[in-house]
């Protein structure tokens, strides 16, 4: 139990464009998602909070207009990178803690590798 | 501020290997401190914790004692498999607040 999915796992996409990442806890319900990003041979950084209903909590430093983040529901959580560039290119992580537990619980998802070109 | 620092790798052992992987962190507060493990092509899975000071977390023959004295939390196995090939990752959290700091994560081979 306690699957979390990505989507897509890989993406290629051309400088300027916008792409969707799909985070969805697959057999349980997280009013909470987290989003990561890791950089190579570095650790995850923390983007931002998304919680169901209401908008993210975003981490000093990341664009909030860059990196738009929807919690619509309580089994998924979409992070859409706006205008992208080559710097935005990442490997983008997602995780989710269940609902009425505490977020020291996490589930992760598998990750999506984003190429700008 | 909160942070974790963790050794380098890649580690490469051959298989029945003791393995230690050291951990060290920096934190306000009393953390809960985190082993993951990721493997390929997978999401990263919590392999142990532990939440407060001398608490030993254990799992799959994996062990880590929570030292507040050292500041640090360990990561040991006595005898490894080939199967335990994966990246691990020391993370801490700090009660209250969401941000769960990572280190960069170990590469550890195991070969037959």
């Amino acid at each position: 139990g306690a699957v979390v999915s990505q989507h897509p796992s890989r993406v290629i996409c051309k400088s300027g464009t916008s792409v969707k990442i799909e985070c969805r806890s697959l057999d349980f319900q997280a009013t909470t998602m987290f989003w990561y990003r890791q950089f190579p041979k570095k650790s995850l950084m923390l983007m931002a909070t998304s919680n169901e209903g209401s908008k993210a909590t975003y981490e000093q430093g990341v664009e909030k207009d860059k990196f738009l983040i929807n919690h619509a529901s309580l089994t998924l959580s979409t992070l859409t990178v706006t205008s992208a560039h080559p710097e935005d290119s990442s490997f983008y992580i997602c995780s989710a803690t269940p609902t009425g537990s505490s977020t020291d619980t996490q589930y992760f998802g598998p990750g999506t590798r984003l190429t700008v070109l | 501020g909160n942070s974790v620092t963790q050794m380098e790798g890649p580690v490469t052992l051959s298989e029945e290997a003791f393995l230690t992987i050291n951990c060290t962190y920096t934190a306000t507060g009393y953390p809960s401190l985190f082993w993951y493990v990721q493997y390929p092509g997978e999401g990263l899975q919590l392999l142990l914790k532990a939440t407060k000071a001398d608490d030993k977390g254990s799992n799959k023959g994996f062990e880590a004692t929570y030292r507040k004295e050292t500041t640090s939390f360990h990561l040991e196995k006595g005898s490894v498999q080939v199967s335990d090939s994966a990246v691990y990752f020391c993370a801490l959290k700090v009660s209250g607040d969401n941000d769960m700091r990572f280190g960069a994560g170990t590469r550890l081979t195991v070969k037959p």
